[in-house]
């Protein structure tokens, strides 16, 4: 069955510092990757997503990602965190040999960014 | 675009009550699902939907109901409310294809009394 782990349920880092956000999944098979944040009392929104082509994938915010197959990884970075940021992250793949999730989606459990002044 | 609308937004129910939460969205998509998010535990797949008239169990099934009469509706009845069904739910769409991103609502916060 698919997995999806996320290091860290909190990551805590300074204005201005590098965002890393980890994210492995468990797949004989590369599926497709997304990252989606939830600002406080919100729904989920799209970050990011891999599908096929360039490994570096950038998205909204000044973020971006990058898949590593050799690493079944799919790390989201920030060169430079803002106050704004502040918020949960989810990891999630989807694909034919997704066989975590019924709908053929499977979630990480989420990071909580902190981000200090 | 209004994307996924989810009703009502806050409730505050009684042990053994029922309703149903609303979920409706206008981009035509076949896919639907219901999560709920508890602290420390992420999101869970309730029920989820394939197209109209189809539906089918996630992870945590027990206790709700779901029908999907059209495209663009996909109501979830809690049949009988218990205090462990406290939760924030989520209710998502996408497109055909694994590659299609879930699209959010805005969630409805219920707690059980």
């Amino acid at each position: 069955a698919q997995s999806v782990t996320q290091l860290g349920s909190h990551v805590s880092v300074s204005e201005g510092a590098l965002v890393l956000l980890r994210c492995n999944y468990s797949s004989s098979v590369p599926p497709y990757l997304f990252w989606y944040v939830q600002y406080p009392n919100q729904g989920l929104q799209l970050l990011l997503k891999y599908t096929t082509g360039a490994t570096l994938v950038k998205g909204i915010n000044g973020f971006e990602a990058e898949f590593k197959k050799s690493e079944t990884s799919f790390h989201l970075t920030k060169p430079s965190a803002h106050m704004s940021d502040a918020a949960e992250y989810f990891c999630a793949v989807s694909g034919v040999y997704s066989g975590g999730g019924a709908d053929g989606l499977t979630f990480g459990k989420g990071t909580h960014l902190i981000i200090q002044p | 675009n209004a994307g996924v609308t989810q009703t009502p937004k806050f409730q505050v129910l009684k042990t053994g009550q029922s309703m149903t939460l609303q979920c409706a969205q206008d981009m035509n998509h076949e896919y639907m699902s219901w999560y709920r998010q508890d602290p420390g535990m992420g999101l869970r797949l309730i029920h989820y939907s394939v197209g109209a008239g189809i539906t089918d169990q996630g992870e945590v099934p027990n206790g709700y109901n779901v029908s999907r009469s059209t495209t663009e509706d996909f109501p979830l009845r809690l049949l009988s409310a218990a205090p462990s069904q406290t939760s924030v739910y989520f209710c998502a769409s996408r497109g055909t294809g694994w590659s299609q991103p879930q699209h959010f609502g805005d969630g409805t916060r219920l707690s059980i009394l």
